[in-house]
């Protein structure tokens, strides 16, 4: 049965970089025909998602953060991670990560990991 | 953050049915089919509809979905305190090349 488990700090500094990897167990990154990708989730608001990306690493990012967002994969290892600079206190939120497939509003989630910035 | 409108709350006294709407636009829900999510604080959100009206293995028959145009709905039948949770719609948006998710709707049981 296929597991995602996020892991990375929850705290982080506004100006910093957040950054999060996703362990991916019972399937494999390699050879399927999924995407994988990282949703969050702000305190009281709605599900918003952050990007993709593909085995081969080809990306697909939301405009509202493309210029701040960055996932990369190893499938050698069998996890891919996000990077999003110069945060704010509005980037404050549960972050998922989750495999998805093109095309479709399919998501298979991890548990979801707190990340506060604050000072 | 998110571009699928949904009613903020729905509620219900036990065994009533509740519904709640998903509003969107051409580019998702219009060209595209609709997933429904049950998310539980502090769990993974669960799929309970896909395909607009499909039901995953396990869900029981008082969850129904549908679609018209760039709208979706989603009842729930009998309600029962188990289904306290909150709710969400989801579709592929054409335009940002990702899912997009409703505001989410909070189910209480009277």
């Amino acid at each position: 049965q296929l597991q995602l488990q996020e892991s990375g700090p929850g705290l982080v500094k506004p100006s910093e970089t957040l950054s999060l990897t996703c362990i991916v167990s019972g399937g494999s990154i390699s050879g399927s025909s999924y995407y994988w990708g990282w949703i969050r989730q702000p305190p009281e608001k709605g599900l918003g998602w952050i990007g993709s990306i593909y085995e081969t690493g080809s990306t697909y990012y939301n405009p509202s953060l493309k210029s701040r967002v960055s996932i990369s994969v190893d499938t050698s290892k069998n996890q891919f991670s996000l990077n999003l600079n110069s945060v704010t206190a509005a980037d404050t939120a549960v972050y998922y990560c989750a495999r998805l497939v093109f095309g479709s509003p399919y998501v298979d989630w991890g548990q979801g990991t707190l990340v506060t910035v604050s000072s | 953050q998110s571009v699928l409108t949904q009613p903020p709350s729905a509620s219900g006294t036990p065994g009533q049915r509740a519904t709640i709407s998903c509003s969107g636009s051409r580019s998702n829900i219009g060209s595209n089919t609709v997933n429904w999510y049950q998310h539980l604080p502090g769990t993974a959100p669960k799929l309970l509809i896909h395909t607009n009206n499909q039901r995953p293995s396990g869900v029981p028959d008082r969850f129904s979905g549908s679609k018209s145009g760039t709208s979706a709905s989603l009842a729930i039948s009998g309600l029962q305190s188990g289904d306290e949770a909150d709710y969400y719609c989801a579709a592929w948006d054409d335009s940002l090349d990702g899912p997009v998710f409703g505001t989410g709707t909070k189910v209480t049981v009277l």
